[in-house]
């Protein structure tokens, strides 16, 4: 099955600057990648996904950057604002496919913390 | 649309004591997921159905833990009997195809 590494699991950024949070996956059949923000106590929310057709996908201040030859996708947010401190989990599908009935595999999460 | 509805959003028990959460997906999802999260393990699937089917149930750690889903509306996971490690927030989750939803969660205790 799908194996999902995420690091750092604990990254501290200044306001204003730049926080990248890198994910490998094992499975090179995976074709579907999203991220979760979650914030404390609440439930994890997609924001951003990526299918390995493309390299990369923006939105906003946020986007996600995929290598398939090296099995690794990553999380950019610019500008970091302090309503972006939450924890942040990159996953992948546990059969190695996509869509259609496949579960997902979580990274343990990344704790994003924006010093004012 | 009310999304992933989830019920208790906080369950205390003893330990030793049936625990049933419940779980509405949001409507025309056809896949359902339920995950437990802890500080030391992180987000784990459970269980999941395609149609009502129950299609990989490998995450379900022992045979206390059950779930079933007899319409495309309803969903429970049954822990039976419940344990202190079992303690945890439950999610359940829907989807259409791709980009889970995720419910609010259950959070359990059990002492």
């Amino acid at each position: 099955g799908e194996n999902v590494e995420q690091h750092p699991s604990t990254l501290s950024v200044q306001e204003g600057d730049s926080a990248v949070i890198k994910c490998t996956y094992s499975d090179s059949a995976s074709n579907y990648f999203p991220w979760y923000k979650q914030e404390l106590g609440k439930r994890p929310q997609l924001i951003i996904d990526i299918r390995s057709n493309v390299g990369e996908k923006k939105d906003q201040r946020i986007a996600v950057t995929l290598n398939k030859t090296a099995k690794h996708f990553s999380l950019h947010i610019t500008e970091t604002q302090p309503e972006d401190s939450a924890v942040y989990f990159c996953a992948a599908p546990i059969g190695g496919s996509g869509g259609g009935a496949d579960g997902l595999t979580f990274g343990k999460g990344t704790h994003l913390i924006i010093q004012p | 649309d009310a999304g992933v509805i989830q019920s208790p959003r906080h369950e205390v028990t003893e330990m030793g004591q049936e625990v049933t959460l419940r779980c509405k997906p949001i409507s025309g999802h056809n896949s359902l997921f339920w995950y437990r999260q802890t500080m030391m393990r992180g987000l784990e699937l459970l269980i999941y159905f395609n149609n009502n089917v129950p299609i990989d149930d490998s995450g379900m750690p022992e045979d206390r833990f059950s779930a079933k889903m007899p319409n495309a509306s309803f969903s429970t996971l049954k822990i039976q009997p419940s344990e202190p490690r079992d303690s945890a927030v439950y999610f359940c989750a829907s989807r259409a195809y791709y980009g889970y939803t995720f419910g609010s969660g259950t959070r359990l205790t059990v002492v």
